[in-house]
């Protein structure tokens, strides 16, 4: 299995609701990623994840919570959102240490609506 | 701070043609490079990583090469078809601790 697959694909919320974004691969990455894309930009580093552990937080609002339950896991919880959280949210996977060995594995994203 | 620069035109090529993108950055060189594809509502594909201590990189139609004199990495499309026309992103390590970067990325339209 060589994808990182994520749900929903589509999610609209209300400002007040609570909602999770999933994310899993099986491809046996220690490092797990979320990253932010608004139309027309490039993708935005929001979390890394290294062996489980939360190593990177690039001072993201806490509406927004990772989650790495295991090492084939990784959730975004969300709470309260604005409507300019709206935007593509991508869940990526690799090897811990990419510079020797290749690249990030992204899934096809879930397209957050804040309405 | 670092700062990753892609021409943000779009490239209009004639099928057949060689693209050429360019990716240039601003501070200290990074450990790796790495270029990606997107298409529209999807997420980046890994294409190939190239390291600081490597000239030149191919991939069947493609070659990437990364000059840290000049602070830059070129791509190549060679051949190209219709089916090559994307959004070409660039990324860096920032430092470590898999701090992954994305420049803006530059799109390439293969004209029949």
């Amino acid at each position: 299995d060589t994808e990182v697959t994520q749900t929903p694909k589509h999610l609209v919320m209300g400002m007040t609701n609570k909602k999770s974004l999933k994310c899993e691969q099986h491809m046996g990455h220690r490092a797990m990623y979320w990253y932010k894309q608004k139309a027309k930009k490039p993708p935005e580093l929001m979390f890394v994840y290294s062996y489980e552990k939360l190593s990177i937080n690039e001072s993201v609002p806490s509406r927004f919570s990772p989650e790495c339950p295991n090492s084939s896991l990784l959730n975004l919880h969300l709470h309260a959102l604005q409507p300019e959280d709206s935007a593509l949210y991508l869940c990526a996977s690799s090897q811990v240490l990419t510079g020797g060995v290749g690249g990030y594995t992204f899934g096809s994203g879930t397209r957050l609506t804040v309405v | 701070s670092q700062k990753i620069e892609q021409n943000s035109e779009a490239l209009n090529i004639q099928e057949g043609k060689t693209a050429t993108l360019t990716c240039n950055y601003t501070n200290y060189s990074p450990a790796y490079l790495q270029w990606y594809r997107q298409d529209p509502g999807r997420g980046p594909v890994f294409l190939l990583l190239i390291r600081e201590n490597e000239k030149e990189k191919r991939k069947e139609r493609l070659k990437v090469t990364f000059d840290t004199t000049l602070k830059q990495s070129l791509f190549h499309i060679t051949a190209s078809q219709p089916a090559d026309s994307a959004t070409y992103l660039c990324a860096l390590d920032m430092g470590g601790n898999n701090r992954l970067a994305f420049g803006k990325g530059n799109q390439v339209v293969v004209i029949p």
